[in-house]
Order: C-alpha cells, then sequence, then structure tokens
C-alpha cells in the first residue's frame, strides 16, 4: 500500500502569510496528487487534481506542485476563508489513500 | 446543479448489516465513476471504494474488502454501499462523490460531494 506523509500536522499563520503543505508518498505516484480543503461539519472541497491542475472555481491563490514522491500545497496570501483542514490524497493504482491531515489555524 | 444525497445511514449492531444510498442529480450520472469515503469523529479522510461508469471496474480498501459492496443503478442514478459483518470501526459519516473526469478519463479524485450519513455501529 502507498502510505502518504503530511507535514506540518497543524500550521499556525496570519491573513497574507504565504504558506506551503507538504505530502509525500511512499512510493512513486507520477502526478496522481489531489489536495482536499474541509470545514467542520462539512464535505471536502476538491482544490487540486493532477498534483498541479486547479480545479474549476478555486482561488488563484492556490496552486500545487510536484510528481513522483514530493508534492506541495502552496496558499500565496491567505485569507480568513482558506483556515480550515487540508488533505492530499494519492488515487496512482487500485488502492487511494489520504494523508493525515493538516490542520491551518489563525496565529 | 450536481447534486449527490446519501441516506441509510444509522444505527447498528456489531456484525449486522446496512445498505447506503446516494441520489444523484444534475449530471449524466451513468457517464461518471463514483466513489464512497468514510471519517470517523475527529478522524481523518479515509477512501472506501470507487466503481467506475459501467460498474466494470471496482476497487476496495483493504479495510472493507470482503465486507463492503458498491453497486450503481445507472438508471435510477444511484448509487449504492452494501455494508455486511460491521464493526465498532466502521462507525463514520460515509460520504459518496463523483469522481473528477478529465479529458474524458477518471482520475480518482473527486469534485462533488454528497453531505454524508452517518453509520453508528454499536451494541
Amino acid at each position: 500500500d502507498i502510505q502518504m506523509t503530511q507535514s506540518p500536522s497543524t500550521l499556525s499563520a496570519s491573513v497574507g502569510d504565504r504558506v506551503t503543505i507538504t505530502c509525500r508518498a511512499s512510493q512513486a505516484i507520477s502526478k496522481s496528487l489531489a489536495w482536499y480543503q474541509q470545514k467542520p461539519g462539512k464535505a471536502p472541497k476538491l482544490l487540486i487534481f493532477k498534483a498541479s491542475t486547479l480545479e474549476d472555481g478555486v482561488p488563484s491563490r492556490f496552486s500545487g506542485s510536484g510528481s513522483g514522491t514530493t508534492f506541495s500545497l502552496t496558499i500565496s496570501s491567505l485569507q480568513p476563508d482558506d483556515f480550515a483542514t487540508y488533505y492530499c490524497q494519492q488515487y496512482y493504482n487500485d488502492f487511494y489513500t489520504f494523508g493525515q491531515g493538516t490542520y491551518l489555524e489563525i496565529k | 446543479e450536481v447534486q449527490l444525497v446519501e441516506s441509510g445511514g444509522g444505527l447498528v449492531e456489531p456484525g449486522g448489516s446496512l445498505r447506503l444510498s446516494c441520489a444523484a442529480s444534475g449530471f449524466i450520472f451513468r457517464t461518471f465513476s463514483m466513489q464512497w469515503f468514510r471519517q470517523a469523529a475527529g478522524r481523518g479522510l479515509e477512501w472506501v471504494a470507487y466503481i467506475s461508469s459501467t460498474s466494470s471496474n471496482i476497487y476496495y480498501a483493504d479495510s472493507v474488502r470482503g465486507r463492503f459492496t458498491i453497486s450503481r443503478d445507472n438508471a435510477g442514478s444511484t448509487l449504492y454501499l452494501r455494508l455486511d459483518s460491521l464493526r465498532d470501526e466502521d462507525t463514520a459519516v460515509y460520504y459518496c462523490a463523483r469522481d473528477r473526469t478529465f479529458n474524458y478519463d477518471s482520475t480518482g479524485s473527486a469534485d462533488f460531494w454528497g453531505q454524508g450519513t452517518l453509520v453508528t455501529v454499536s451494541s
């Protein structure tokens, strides 16, 4: 099974900050990676798929990069609505796995 | 507007069974792969199962393989998840989701999600 390791688990930041979340796969997954945002009591929202393709309607301050085993999600200038939990998900083979999540909190 | 509405959750004893349904609308259901995910209270997301548009490809997480069965009714635009031999650790909110396609291919990511249905396994 492919394991996904996200870091950090918790990130404290302020409005306007640039933040980066990293996700590492236990084996190469090409660009078969998605990023989601989840707020309490709500379903996840797809932000990025194919490692770097921005989902329709997602603000351009979100960006994704990486391939193989190391990936990152960057928010260029944090907005109040961005404080949430973020998950990466690999879908390289017929067994999909998530990272453990990164809780982005207001400093 | 794409809508996915889950139903069928509830309280069940260990070893029991449930069938979850997900009614889809607002898109051509028969052309999309679909997935089930779950999330235990205070925990992270877990992928459960995937089914392709024609049901020709079906995949399961190791934790549910042999106990859960994903299926679909394209004529009725409904996705199902049959849960058998339920365990305490299956307690979670279960979400159905539409697979995100790209250039007409399934990607494995999920672009629209339902609101979730709670399954509680307890004696």
